[in-house]
């Protein structure tokens, strides 16, 4: 089955640690990738999104994210995180460009500690 | 704009017990979805639609039906309640163009049923 998958479940790092966030996908086909973040009680929000050209890309508050297609992965990092980078962490993927929807994986806790 | 909104934020229920969760979007796109987001599982979709008048199950239908009363608003309905359906509901929207586009989530509805 296809599947999205985000090995971290949870991570703590100290401010100006880098992180890198894994996630793999299944599937042979064309696919559209994404990152959504979701801060404490507020709704998801969009990092960063590739759906072709170069593979690293760049979003939001210094996150970027490089999709090899030959390892199906999108991991996402960022040099130096930030105690307001506190928030949980889902990588998407679009499996199915007829139906438009989203396969999420199950997300990843990160903890920034001051 | 206020881009996805949802009514209401929270809800509790007791089994057996139908309500129906509103959503609304002021981005003249023609795709919405609903999503429920469990700990641990990430988003699953529940239903979406494509265009107005058309409406498709998704990954964890059982329970649930949706309407399309127009292009704005999509709503989930459940008729009888369960345990199992206590979750975070969001709804989202995206425009419908020949290449995929992001979607735009709402800020969720806490649903708990006893």
């Amino acid at each position: 089955a296809q599947s999205v998958s985000q090995h971290n479940h949870h991570v703590i790092l100290s401010e100006a640690a880098s992180l890198e966030l894994g996630c793999n996908y299944s599937y042979g086909g064309t696919v559209n990738l994404f990152w959504y973040v979701q801060y404490p009680g507020q709704h998801l929000q969009l990092l960063l999104k590739y759906f072709s050209g170069d593979p690293l890309v760049k979003g939001i508050k210094g996150f970027e994210a490089e999709f090899i297609k030959s390892k199906f992965s999108f991991n996402l990092r960022k040099p130096s995180v930030q105690w307001s980078d506190t928030a949980e962490y889902f990588c998407a993927v679009n499996l199915d460009t007829g139906r438009r929807a989203l396969t999420f994986g199950s997300g990843t806790r990160l903890q920034v500690q001051p | 704009n206020a881009g996805v909104t949802q009514t209401p934020k929270f809800q509790v229920l007791k089994t057996g017990q139908s309500m129906t969760l509103q959503c609304a979007q002021d981005m003249n796109h023609n795709s919405m979805y609903w999503y429920r987001q469990d700990p641990g599982m990430g988003l699953r979709l529940i239903y979406y639609s494509a265009s107005e008048g058309t409406t498709d199950k998704g990954e964890v239908p059982n329970g649930y039906n949706v309407s399309r009363l127009n292009k704005r608003e999509f709503s989930l309905r459940l008729e009888s309640a369960a345990p199992s359906q206590t979750s975070v509901y969001f709804c989202a929207s995206s425009p419908r163009t020949r290449s995929y586009n992001e979607q735009f989530f709402g800020p969720g509805t806490r649903l708990t049923v006893l």
